[in-house]
Formats: structure tokens, sequence, C-alpha cells
């Protein structure tokens, strides 16, 4: 079985542009949440995604948005890039909305110049 | 609200000797807690995870947490590290509050811990 499959792997962009960051859960996962980790630093809680609603937001301003398809698959859009915003966002699924243990991705690693 | 901490940033150990890895947590609520490994530019993989079982936790390749409610802790242990362990370890807390979780996981800063020949 696949796992969770993340795209593109690796993102140049330049300030001020757009992003979209793309996430594919394991079959049968209903629930995908997003987490954005800065160089040196544990994740940080972006988004969860459960049955295509927002469950939770962590603390990141309105450039940050997502949202879940009918597939369970799930896109993280970010406007206006800062440098700051240079991070690794990983996707995980879960087969539910409590926390049974997630499964991560692989990662996009951003980087903003 | 909920959190977590890893008392150390580094931890180094020679290969064949054991590995503790410590955690400590706070929560409002019956906490459901676990462990990450990351490998270099790789993603988190679940080692282990306690969720109101059992409170001594059995994980992949060898690794073992105990929760203590007295002592909020959930320290990771091996008893003979190999050189394949070297990577970064993340604790992490959830919580279920009046049966309801939104999924949120806090991660520690990490632990890296650097094994020698």
């Amino acid at each position: 079985d696949a796992g969770v499959t993340q795209s593109p792997t690796h993102l140049i962009k330049t300030r001020g542009q757009h992003v979209t960051l793309r996430c594919s859960p394991i079959s049968g996962h209903k629930s995908v949440s997003w987490y954005q980790q800065v160089l040196g630093q544990g994740p940080q809680f972006i988004f969860q995604y459960y049955e295509k609603e927002e469950r939770g937001r962590g603390n990141f301003p309105d450039r940050f948005s997502a949202r879940q398809f009918p597939n369970y698959s799930s896109e993280l859009n970010v406007n206006a890039l800062l440098l700051g915003d240079s991070a690794l966002y990983l996707c995980a699924s879960s087969p539910r909305d409590r926390t049974y243990g997630y499964t991560f991705g692989s990662g996009t690693r951003l980087t903003v110049v | 609200a909920q959190s977590v901490t890893q008392l150390d940033s580094h931890v180094s150990v020679s290969e064949g000797t054991p590995v503790l890895l410590r955690c400590n947590y706070s929560s409002s609520y019956s906490p459901s807690l676990f462990w990450y490994v990351q490998h270099p530019n790789k993603g988190l993989q679940l080692l282990l995870k306690y969720t109101s079982a059992a409170t001594l936790v059995k994980g992949i390749n060898g690794f073992e947490a105990e929760f203590k409610k007295s002592e909020t802790s959930f320290h990771l242990t091996k008893p003979s590290a190999h050189m394949s362990d070297a990577a970064e370890y993340f604790c992490v807390v959830s919580f279920n509050a009046g049966g309801t979780s939104y999924g949120k996981l806090t991660f520690g800063q990490g632990t890296i811990l650097t094994v020698h020949p």
C-alpha cells in the first residue's frame, strides 16, 4: 500500500508569490493534517481536515489556507510568501478524527528567496 | 492547554549501550503520547504510542516508553543502541477532551541522538 504522498518534494519560490502543496492520504484515511517544520524545530500544527471539514487551525496567518477534496486528498495554499515561510511542510493522515497515530509523508521542502 | 518538553537537545551514546531520551508533558486532559523519529531529509516515523492502555508501551526497533502520570513523564528507552538509531526523536502529545480530539499534535523541540562506534 502506498503511504502518504506529497508533491512536489522541493520547491523554490520568490517572496510575494503563491504556492500550492498537495497531499494524498493513505487509502481509507479520512483525516489529513498539515504541519510546518522550520529548520531546527519541531513541527507546528497548521490545519486538520476530516471528511472535508476544517476541524482545527493552528496559530498561522490568514495567508495560509487549505481544503480537502471528496477523495480525501488535500491542498495547502500559502499566499504572499515571506522568507520566514521557508520550511519543510508535512502532511499526515489518520483513519478518523481522533488521534490514533498519524502517518506522515516525507514532506515538501519550500525555499522562499 | 498542552505542551511537551524534551529535556535534552542532544544525546550521545556508544553503540551497544542503553539509550534514554527524556520527555515531560503538560495536559489539562487525559493525554495521548507518541514518539516519532526523523532521519535526515526524511519524514516522521511513528515509534510507539500511549493511548490510556498499558503504561509500558513497546514500539518498533526495540524501543519502549513508560507513561508515568505522577511524574508527567514519557521517557523513551532502548537497551542497546545501534548505529542506525542515529536520528532526531520527537515526543508528541495530543489529548481527548470530552471525547473529542481535533487531531492537533504538539511536538517537543526534538532530541538529536548520536551513536558512536
